[in-house]
């Protein structure tokens, strides 16, 4: 069965650290999207990707950066840790077109706190 | 400009009653797609439906349903018969896929089914 997952699912790190959190897909999906949960906010786009080689900033891109070499993985990369960026990430993959279907399925979550 | 209001923040039932979720959106396109993810406590985003602008017709699986009236630009979500294992985060969500393959959630709406 196609899935999404992401990993670590939970990680611990220092203010001023460099994390990088990992999400791979076997949809074949050409769409991959970060986003990050807050209480208070909801689901809040990060970056996202049309395929390979296209990254695209989503409405809180600031202090992160994706870069996409293949169609599974979307790798989602902290330059430097703030403790500001404590929070749940989703890494989620759609289709791109109707055949497809738009629906974005997403990974299980990766609960990030900087310390 | 997309948008999507999830009015009831927080909505608390007893076991077997009925139970509407409300979303009302926005859109300037006539061609898009609304959906509907349900977060339970353990945290993972798991996809229910999607619904095109195009097809109106109202959804139904098993004890859950969906009405979508383009008139009022609503999708609204029923769970007739709630039980415990309802209890969840509910988003409903808009894409203009024409325009790009973003969705957009509302805020999201917190169930609760009491015993």
């Amino acid at each position: 069965d196609a899935e999404i997952t992401q990993s670590p699912r939970h990680k611990i790190t220092e203010t001023g650290r460099q994390v990088t959190l990992a999400c791979h897909q076997t949809w074949n999906h050409n769409n991959m999207f970060w986003y990050r949960q807050d209480l208070g906010h909801g689901l809040r786009l990060i970056h996202y990707s049309y395929g390979v080689q296209d990254t695209n900033k989503g409405e809180v891109s600031d202090g992160y950066s994706v870069s996409r070499s293949n169609t599974e993985d979307l790798p989602l990369t902290l330059e430097s840790a703030a403790s500001s960026q404590t929070s749940v990430y989703f890494c989620a993959s759609s289709g791109s077109s109707y055949s497809q279907g738009y629906e974005q399925y997403f990974g299980p979550g990766t609960r990030l706190t900087v310390t | 400009a997309q948008k999507v209001t999830q009015a009831q923040t927080e909505i608390s039932v007893v076991e077997k009653e009925d139970v509407t979720l409300d979303c009302v959106y926005e859109t300037r396109d006539t061609t898009y797609y609304l959906f509907w993810y349900k977060q339970p406590p353990s945290g993972e985003l798991v996809f229910l439906i999607r619904r095109n602008s195009f097809d109106e017709q109202n959804e139904i699986s098993g004890r859950y349903s969906w009405n979508f009236q383009k008139s009022t630009s609503s999708f609204n979500f029923t769970i007739t018969a709630s039980q415990v294992v309802d209890s969840a985060v509910y988003f409903c969500a808009l894409s203009e896929a024409r325009r790009d393959d973003k969705i957009i959630f509302g805020k999201g709406t917190r169930l609760h089914i009491l015993p």
